[in-house]
């Protein structure tokens, strides 16, 4: 039982570069998630998933976009990556949102240079 | 801007000793969760206390709730240098946003 999966575990990006972020859970969770973490800020959340084929913004969603591809998978896109985005990223998921108890991946730390 | 602040937002004590970490938070909620986070890894959660719920144990972990005062405490009791992370509260707010609000965590560290 895996949990939640994260890839890659590590990037760095040129500005103006794109990437997408991976995040799958096993857990048959309906809600998805994807935080960034920057020193001193703790986690502000770029966007959600309550359920599958819904996506909502967070309190931090410019420059990046989502796709909520199936149950399991939970994608995260920068298109034009900028040194402002480079921070830890982490995806997390939970069984319903709002009150319930989540579960996180790994993190991925992106670099933008 | 986050809904919790902990408090202190770094401590330091010997192994055996107990830790308290405070967390304020803004608006009426329908439930308070605390997490742990080691140094590079995700969050995991640990304990989670209703709204109408005073006080809840989780083995060596104790967690209160004063609505009254929007604040909440987690004691963790005969601290180990395995306890060593940084703690974050979130909150779950009665109405509006379906997702939890993260604090700026307290940094424990466990002297063995």
């Amino acid at each position: 039982n895996a949990g939640v999966t994260q890839t890659p575990k590590f990037q760095v990006l040129k500005t103006g570069q794109s990437m997408t972020l991976q995040c799958a859970q096993d857990m048959n969770h309906n809600s998805m998630y994807w935080y960034r973490q920057d020193p001193g800020m703790g986690l502000r959340l770029i966007y959600y998933s309550a359920s599958e084929g819904t996506t909502d913004k967070g309190e931090v969603p410019n420059g990046y976009n989502v796709s909520r591809l199936n149950k399991r998978e939970f994608s995260l896109r920068l298109e034009s990556a900028a040194p402002s985005q480079t921070s830890v990223y982490f995806c997390a998921s939970s069984a319903r949102t709002g009150t319930y108890e989540q579960y996180f991946g790994p993190g991925t730390r992106l670099t933008v240079t | 801007s986050q809904q919790g602040e902990e408090d202190p937002q770094a401590l330091s004590i010997q192994e055996g000793e107990n830790a308290t970490m405070n967390c304020s938070y803004k608006t009426s909620i329908n439930n308070l969760q605390w997490y742990r986070q080691n140094s590079g890894r995700g969050l995991v959660h640990l304990i989670l206390i209703r709204s109408n719920e005073r006080e809840k144990h989780s083995g060596r972990l104790r967690v209160t709730l004063d609505t009254s005062k929007k604040s909440s405490s987690l004691l963790i009791t005969a601290s180990r240098a395995a306890d060593t992370a940084s703690y974050f509260c979130a909150t779950a707010r009665r109405t509006g946003a379906n997702n939890l609000f993260f604090g700026t965590g307290t940094r424990l560290t466990v002297i063995p």
